[in-house]
């Protein structure tokens, strides 16, 4: 089974919609990420959460939500759907920073949101 | 603001030729991290190195090597005789130390492909 698991690993939506993506992990990292992926862009931080109280807006919050249901769990929120929503998101889990300096982030496989 | 610029977008090569993937950064901090993911054409990201601010020494890992300049605010990755398996997005990203709570800043990827 994958460290980090996001599901749906493909969604196709309407315009307006309200959509949840999920991510969990089994590596019992404190520390979750999403990212979504655009051609050409990279990726770009969306939110950030180092537990289950602590989350933070990263480069391109709005439109999105997040929640950390428990330390596995950390789930991203379209609101409201629109088309340049329609990316590649990822999750993402690491390692505290600790004597060791910043550790490498783990990557669930993605979804792949389309937005109609 | 940090930053991380890839400029070459697209390589293109035959296998067994030696290749190398450009990356420079930008940072005000003094201590910082930078990572090297390959996205294979499946779409997940793996990660290939990390290197701290205070460590220039290069490193090798088979056919792999990456060469981490301060004085350029580069960090290269050079593959060693190409093989069609290293066709993929290639992406490098930069944390800041523990104030950056490590969320990553990436380049925009190298798309390489490695022909027959």
């Amino acid at each position: 089974d994958a460290d980090v698991t996001q599901t749906p690993r493909n969604r196709i939506t309407k315009t307006g919609k309200r959509i949840m993506l999920e991510c969990s992990q089994t590596k019992g990292h404190d520390r979750m990420y999403w990212y979504r992926q655009d051609p050409g862009l990279g990726l770009r931080l969306i939110y950030y959460s180092f537990d289950v109280k602590d989350i933070n807006k990263g480069e391109i919050s709005d439109g999105y939500s997040v929640s950390r249901q428990a330390q596995a769990k950390f789930s991203l929120s379209l609101e409201s759907a629109i088309p340049n929503q329609t990316a590649l998101y990822f999750c993402a889990t690491s390692e505290p920073t600790g004597t060791g300096g910043n550790q490498p982030q783990h990557f669930g496989d993605g979804t792949r949101l389309s937005i109609l | 603001a940090q930053k991380v610029t890839q400029a070459q977008t697209e390589i293109s090569v035959v296998e067994k030729e030696d290749v190398t993937l450009d990356c420079v950064y930008e940072t005000r901090d003094t201590t910082y991290y930078l990572f090297w993911y390959k996205q294979p054409p499946s779409g997940e990201l793996v990660f290939l190195i990390r290197r701290n601010s205070f460590d220039e020494q290069n490193e090798i890992s088979g056919r792999y090597s990456w060469n981490f300049q301060k004085s350029t605010s580069s960090f290269n990755f050079t593959i060693t005789a190409s093989q069609v398996v290293d066709s993929a997005v290639y992406f490098c990203a930069l944390s800041e130390g523990r104030r950056g709570g490590n969320k990553l800043t990436f380049g925009t990827g190298t798309q390489l492909k490695v022909e027959l």
